[in-house]
């Protein structure tokens, strides 16, 4: 069964810092890999979607990588800002699973101080 | 341009009765899907649908029954609510995959609470 974790739980970091949150799976075998924000008591917004034959994706100051091999995915933050923070969601769909079904990790808090 | 859209967004319920929630998307996507999200559960997969007229059993899906009579829509019902089916429900849409890359969109959430 994919497993999908993320490191660390929560963060807190100045403004204008270059961040990184990590996810990782437990089975290589994905279909794409896709990260998302939500803000409190908001829902799920789409941030990046990267298919499996894929190394990374940029959308602004969001760069997200996946190295499928070592089951690994990164989003890179650029310059962060105050309103950078919100809950970051990664998720998988498993390439076995039928319905394009997300597995997805617990989140990281991201939190940026001004 | 809506998007995946959820009614209504709160609703508190006592126990043991009924209600529907409904999710409409106007992205004319194939495949359809509702999530609880709990407090250090994250996001679980209740019911999903891969086309108008069918559906199919996720992670948790006892207590709940869902329709998709309308490819635009899909129902998420609940026949005699518990207090533990008190969390925030997400619906969410994609394309099947091929041509169209398979980007998921989300609702804005429905928060219930069962008394």
């Amino acid at each position: 069964k994919q497993e999908v974790t993320q490191i660390p739980a929560a963060l807190s970091v100045p403004e204008g810092e270059n961040l990184v949150l990590n996810c990782s799976f437990t089975d290589s075998a994905i279909y794409n890999l896709q990260w998302f924000r939500q803000d409190p008591g908001k829902g799920l917004t789409s941030l990046l979607l990267i298919q499996s034959s894929q190394r990374e994706q940029t959308s602004g100051r969001l760069n997200a990588s996946l190295d499928k091999s070592s089951g690994r995915s990164t989003l890179y933050i650029a310059a962060s800002q105050p309103g950078d923070s919100a809950t970051y969601l990664c998720a998988v769909i498993p390439v076995m699973e039928y319905g394009n079904k997300l597995v997805f990790g617990a989140g990281t808090i991201l939190r940026v101080k001004s | 341009n809506a998007g995946v859209t959820q009614t209504p967004k709160f609703r508190v319920l006592k126990t043991g009765q009924s209600m529907t929630l409904l999710c409409a998307q106007d992205m004319n996507h194939e495949y359809m899907y509702w999530y609880r999200q709990d407090p250090g559960m994250g996001l679980r997969l209740i019911h999903y649908s891969v086309g108008e007229g069918t559906t199919a059993k996720g992670e948790v899906p006892d207590g709940y029954n869902v329709s998709r009579l309308k490819k635009q829509n899909f129902l998420l019902g609940l026949e005699s609510a518990a207090p533990s089916q008190t969390s925030v429900y997400f619906c969410a849409s994609s394309y099947k995959g091929g041509r169209r890359n398979t980007e998921a969109f989300f609702g804005q959430g429905t928060r219930l609470t069962v008394v």
